[in-house]
């Protein structure tokens, strides 16, 4: 099973930047990094997704380290509405299987 | 909103019982994806239909089945039920069956087994 590392939980306070760390250190070449955000009572929600470069789009960036093997998610100014947990996903089907997630990152937004 | 549709909303059975939770795909997605979230054993994987045909198969126990209609709509059936398998269902479409990297999820359905 491709197995990622995230912490619980974070907190940040509202429109700073947060950054969301994640381990895959069992990553082989062609393997995607998705990430996935699950708000309260809700189904999860694509949040980005990259494969050896940064990538960016409007919601989040995400880094990716030189030898692959951890990310980061980066949210540029955090909301109250981006309190979700966080679900970093290392994903050995090309994109087109299903999704094995693990218990992600608890996201807490102070205002 | 995702497109994604689920019915129904919430669900209470009895053990042993079967019930079947529905889903429609967004418009143009041919892929289908059922996942379970329970509370110990978080969001797990349980199959994958394409255009009709069974792709991907995750944890899904063998009491449980699912189909694709040629209306590209899915079913997922849960048999013999326990109390275990309250929890939330959910299902998932995307585009192809390659090369899609985003799944976009239903509401879910709340299955609880009493």
């Amino acid at each position: 099973d491709a197995k990622t590392t995230q912490p619980n939980s974070m907190e940040s306070n509202e429109e700073e930047p947060v950054h969301l760390p994640c381990n895959h250190s069992t990553i082989s070449g062609t393997d995607y990094i998705h990430w996935y955000r699950q708000l309260p009572s809700q189904g999860p929600e694509y949040v980005i997704h990259g494969l050896t470069s940064n990538v960016n789009n409007r919601m989040a960036s995400l880094a990716i380290a030189e030898d692959r093997k951890s990310s980061t998610l980066i949210l540029h100014r955090a909301t109250l509405r981006d309190a979700a947990v966080y679900y970093c996903i290392h994903d050995s089907g090309g994109g087109a299987d299903g999704l094995t997630f693990g218990k992600g990152t608890h996201l807490i937004i102070q205002p | 909103d995702s497109g994604v549709t689920q019915t129904p909303k919430h669900l209470i059975t009895a053990t042993g019982q079967r019930v079947t939770l529905r889903c429609s795909p967004r418009s143009g997605d041919l892929s289908v994806y059922w996942y379970q979230q329970s509370l110990d054993q978080g969001l797990q994987f349980l199959i994958q239909y394409y255009n009709g045909e069974e792709r991907a198969k995750g944890n899904i126990l063998e009491r449980f089945s699912a189909q694709q209609f040629p209306d590209l709509h899915s079913e997922l059936n849960l048999s013999s039920l326990e109390l275990g398998d309250s929890a939330l269902y959910f299902c998932a479409s995307s585009g192809t069956s390659g090369l899609s990297h985003e799944q976009f999820f239903g509401p879910g359905t709340r299955l609880t087994v009493l």
